[in-house]
């Protein structure tokens, strides 16, 4: 167990809708980060958050969005869902940025 | 920018065998070195790390790695492969600092046959 908590395991939705995935870093952590894989695109680095505050941004769509909360959580947003966006959204919690990433068990986004 | 990348998608040993995972960088400042493994329908659990000092580093479940900037290479072995490795073993690299983040290569799926 990594410490690092996501909700909802699974999810399937339909396109066009939105859904909002749930990760709770490891006591501690000050740093979140969003990652997608999927068969094509690989492990792909989305966002960073440090201590509330966005700190580096990847190969995020304009239709997702994310924050972190003053208790250190973190939400991922994704809207106006494609067949494409199904993948596995992986929530990482590190002290400091740079050290080692402690990952969740993913959440599993089915888009039909 | 930092990139790392993984010789061969897929790798076959024996049980018993020499588990080599080839992993190059590339990084314009001092890099941290990262092998995570992933079995199926699982997280991301880390193996080994490098970030400074010693060059060769040992992980868990019997995996070490060595740093060679000379060949800007970070090579994953075990020395006796065991049919629980099998997985995909991710090579990844990061700078310092609190905006850094985790650059993954692409995979290398390992499987360990009798």
């Amino acid at each position: 167990d990594s410490g690092v908590t996501q909700t909802p395991k699974h999810l399937i939705t339909a396109t066009g809708q939105r859904v909002t995935l749930r990760c709770s870093p490891r006591s501690g952590d000050l740093s979140v980060y969003w990652y997608q894989q999927s068969l094509d695109q690989g492990l792909q680095f989305l966002i960073q958050y440090y201590n509330g505050e966005e700190r580096a941004k990847g190969n995020i769509l304009e239709r997702f969005s994310a924050q972190q909360f003053p208790d250190l959580h973190s939400e991922l947003n994704l809207s106006s869902l494609e067949l494409g966006d199904s993948a596995l959204y992986f929530c990482a919690s590190s002290v400091v940025g740079g050290l080692e990433a402690f990952f969740g068990q993913g959440t599993r986004l089915t888009v039909v | 920018a930092q990139s790392v990348t993984q010789l061969g998608s897929h790798v076959s040993v024996s049980e018993g065998a020499l588990v080599l995972l080839r992993c190059n960088y590339s990084s314009s400042v001092p890099p941290y070195l990262f092998w995570y493994v992933q079995y199926p329908n699982q997280g991301l659990q880390l193996l080994l790390k490098y970030t400074t000092g010693a060059t060769l580093v040992k992980g868990i479940n019997g995996f070490e790695a060595e740093f060679k900037k000379s060949e800007t290479s970070f090579h994953l072995t075990k020395p006796s492969a065991h049919m629980s490795d099998a997985a995909e073993y991710f090579c990844a690299v990061s700078g310092s600092g609190t905006a850094s983040k985790l650059t993954f290569g692409t995979g290398t799926r390992l499987q360990v046959t009798l």
